[in-house]
């Protein structure tokens, strides 16, 4: 059974680098016709999608987030990071990172991690 | 960017029908996905391709679209239904992923 874990700082100081990991168990990274991708969610909000990734490396992100945003694949240790640099407090959120089906639908999700940004 | 529209909250008797809608320009050219987060869980996907059901999520939820709604259904509500719901989509001419703004499901 596929299983999605995020590992990471659960603070960052403003104007820093938040950085996070998504290791995949029960199935290869590398498999065809999936993207990978990383969704958050600020207290007491919504969803929003932050970006995705292939295996292969080719990535695209939320326009919103784009000049801020790296998305990367490890397919040897089947992880995938994301960074996101000069983070506010606007960007305290739980993290979430899922699977990205063919039809662009998320699933499963991992059990999503709290960032918060503050001095 | 593509905007997709749910109400805020919704409420539902035990055994009724609740109707969750999902209102986006020209949303029936797009697939749209709904997914069920319930307080300190994180999302679980209840219906894609804008009407299949993963396994194990119950024929008692359903997908569907109509005009420039694509609805969710819950047939014969249960109390652990509760939850909030989210609709997704793809919004091909910005090439990103779009959710709603969720709506929040009362069983009362």
């Amino acid at each position: 059974q596929l299983q999605m874990q995020e590992s990471g700082p659960g603070l960052v100081k403003p104007s820093e680098t938040l950085s996070l990991t998504c290791t995949v168990s029960g199935d290869s990274i590398s498999r065809i016709s999936y993207y990978w991708g990383w969704i958050r969610q600020p207290p007491g909000k919504g969803l929003e999608w932050i970006g995705s990734v292939y295996y292969s490396g080719s990535s695209y992100y939320n326009p919103s987030l784009e000049s801020r945003v790296t998305i990367s694949v490890d397919t040897f240790k089947n992880q995938f990071s994301l960074k996101l640099n000069s983070v506010t407090a606007a960007d305290t959120a739980v993290y979430y990172c899922a699977r990205q089906g063919s039809g662009n639908w998320f699933d499963p999700w991992g059990h999503g991690t709290l960032v918060t940004v503050s001095s | 960017s593509y905007v997709l529209t749910q109400p805020p909250s919704v409420s539902v008797a035990p055994g009724e029908t609740a109707r969750i809608t999902c209102e986006g320009n020209n949303i029936g050219s797009k697939i749209v996905h709904w997914y069920q987060q319930k307080p300190g869980q994180a999302p679980v996907l209840v219906i894609y391709y804008n009407s299949d059901r993963p396994s194990g999520i119950p024929e008692r939820f359903s997908g569907s679209k109509s005009g420039n709604t694509a609805p969710l259904t819950i047939s014969r509500a249960e109390a652990g239904d509760e939850a909030d719901y989210y609709c997704q989509a793809w919004d091909s001419s910005s090439g990103q992923a779009v959710f709603g703004g969720g709506t929040k499901l009362t069983v009362l």
